[in-house]
C-alpha cells in the first residue's frame, strides 16, 4: 500500500516562471491538501481538493492554483516565481468522513524541494 | 486570524530528562493533531486528539488536549537521542478541515 508520493523531490527555478508539482495520495484517500513550509516555519495551508474542486483556500495569492484529476491525484502550480516562493512543498491525503467533518488523518508526502533563484 | 502559537521553539535536553511542549489556540478547536519531522523530513503523524480533556499515551509520549478545547501538550519522558526532531501541533477548527500548524518545538538530544 504505497503512501502519499510527490514528484519532483527537488526542483530549481528562476524568478519569473512557472512551476507544476505533482501529488499521488494514499490509497484509499480522496482529499488532497497542499502546504507550503518555509525553512524553520511550521506548514502552511494553501487549499485543499475534494471532489476535483478546491472547498478551502488559505492566505496565498491567485498565482497559486491546483487541480485535482478523477483518480484523486492532484497538482499544484505557482505562477511568476518570486524567491519567497522557495520552500518545502507539502502534499497531504485525507479521507472526507461521512456527515461533512473530515476528522481524518492527513497523511503527508516527501514534498518537492522548490528553490527560485 | 486564526493562530496557534507553541512554546518552546527550541529545547535542548540531556538524555534522559523530560520534555514538553506546549501548543495554544485563539480558538476553540475541533480536534488536534500531532506530528514528528526529523531534519530533511516531512511532517509524520503521531495521534489525533479529539475529546475535551483527552490524554493519550504512546509508550514514553503523554498528549492532552485541555478542557476548553484551545489548548493541548506533548509530553515525553526520559528521552532519548531518538527522539531528536521537530514537533508540531495543528489544530482543526470547526468542520474545515485543513491543518493550523503551530511553529513546531524543536527537541536536541545531548548522549
Amino acid at each position: 500500500d504505497a503512501g502519499v508520493t510527490q514528484s519532483p523531490t527537488h526542483l530549481i527555478k528562476t524568478r519569473g516562471q512557472q512551476v507544476t508539482l505533482r501529488c499521488s495520495p494514499k490509497s484509499g484517500h480522496d482529499t488532497v491538501s497542499w502546504y507550503q513550509q518555509a525553512l524553520g516555519q511550521g506548514p502552511q495551508f494553501i487549499f485543499q481538493y475534494y471532489e476535483e474542486e478546491e472547498r478551502q483556500r488559505g492566505n496565498f495569492p491567485d498565482r497559486f492554483s491546483g487541480h485535482q484529476f478523477p483518480n484523486y491525484s492532484s497538482e499544484l502550480n505557482v505562477n511568476a516565481l518570486l524567491l519567497g516562493d522557495s520552500a518545502l512543498y507539502l502534499c497531504a491525503s485525507s479521507r472526507k468522513l461521512a456527515g461533512g467533518l473530515n476528522h481524518e488523518t492527513q497523511y503527508f508526502g516527501p514534498g518537492t524541494r522548490l528553490l527560485v533563484l | 486570524g486564526q493562530q496557534v502559537m507553541q512554546i518552546p521553539q527550541y529545547q535542548h535536553v540531556q538524555e534522559g530528562e523530560d520534555f514538553t511542549t506546549y501548543c495554544n489556540s485563539s480558538t476553540t478547536l475541533s480536534n488536534i493533531q500531532w506530528y514528528k519531522q526529523r531534519p530533511g523530513g516531512h511532517p509524520v503523524f503521531l495521534i489525533q486528539l479529539v475529546k475535551s480533556g483527552e490524554v493519550k499515551k504512546q509508550k514514553r509520549l503523554t498528549f492532552q488536549f485541555g478542557e476548553a478545547k484551545k489548548n493541548s501538550s506533548l509530553h515525553i519522558t526520559a528521552t532519548q537521542t531518538t527522539d531528536v526532531g521537530t514537533y508540531f501541533c495543528a489544530g482543526v477548527r470547526g468542520s474545515q478541515g485543513n491543518l493550523i500548524f503551530g511553529k513546531g518545538t524543536k527537541l536536541s538530544v545531548k548522549p
